[in-house]
């Protein structure tokens, strides 16, 4: 089955740094771009960046440029999410999403709660 | 960056009725276009690509159509499983937008 697996739920203080993972199965990892997209709660569908596992290639949404960091570790086939310091507007749902002419397979969600 | 507005915010229908939703890009995206829907508490799940493909096991009653700038999600016939919100995104170049969203509730 071809599956993109998330890690769990978060609950940082603002400052913190994170990282967040996505780890694929079931298909070639190394073949595919994998994006991110955040989901602030209550609101639509955000497009961050994207990376590609096989070179880590990576491109980034202007509104997230130089916020957080996209990297993968083809060797375990997982893609990750990083902040160096986080605010409590980083306060959202994180999805992974497989990308082919769309993003076809998502993760289940990583829950990100910034608060004091 | 495109800009992808979809219409209306929400919609009111019954089950069995006829679901029409649009999407407005601010540009040209071609055929580049996806169409998702959520439910609450779930992941998005893809249902259209390229505008008018169906994605694998996404049922006959919907279907995508557009080109350019303007496209449509149709449901045919409402389902009570359909009633979720729904996003159009354009993949034309790098940075691939989402629309806002439209809410097809329960009338």
């Amino acid at each position: 089955e071809v599956q993109l697996v998330q890690s769990g739920a978060e609950v940082k203080k603002p400052g913190e740094s994170l990282k967040i993972s996505c780890k694929g199965s079931g298909y070639s990892f190394t073949s595919y771009w994998i994006g991110w997209v955040r989901q602030m709660p209550g609101k639509g569908l955000e497009w961050m960046g994207i990376i590609y596992p096989g070179d880590s290639d990576t491109r980034y949404s202007p509104s997230f440029q130089g916020q957080v960091t996209i990297s993968a570790d083809k060797s375990i086939s997982t893609a990750y999410l990083q902040w160096s310091s986080l605010k409590a507007s980083d306060t959202a749902m994180y999805y992974c999403a497989r990308r082919m002419w769309a993003f076809d397979i998502w993760g289940q969600g990583t829950m990100v709660t910034v608060s004091s | 960056e495109i800009v992808l507005t979809q219409s209306p915010a929400t919609l009111s229908l019954s089950p069995g009725e006829r679901a029409t939703l649009s999407c407005r890009a601010s540009q040209s995206v071609s055929s580049y276009l996806a169409w998702y829907q959520q439910k609450p508490g779930q992941a998005p799940r893809l249902l259209i690509y390229d505008a008018s493909n169906r994605a694998t096991g996404i049922p006959a009653r919907f279907s995508g159509s557009g080109s350019g700038t303007d496209f449509t999600l149709t449901i045919s016939s409402l389902e009570p499983e359909d009633f979720a919100v729904y996003y159009c995104q354009q993949r034309s170049n790098w940075a691939w937008t989402f629309g806002q969203g439209t809410k097809v509730e329960i009338k």
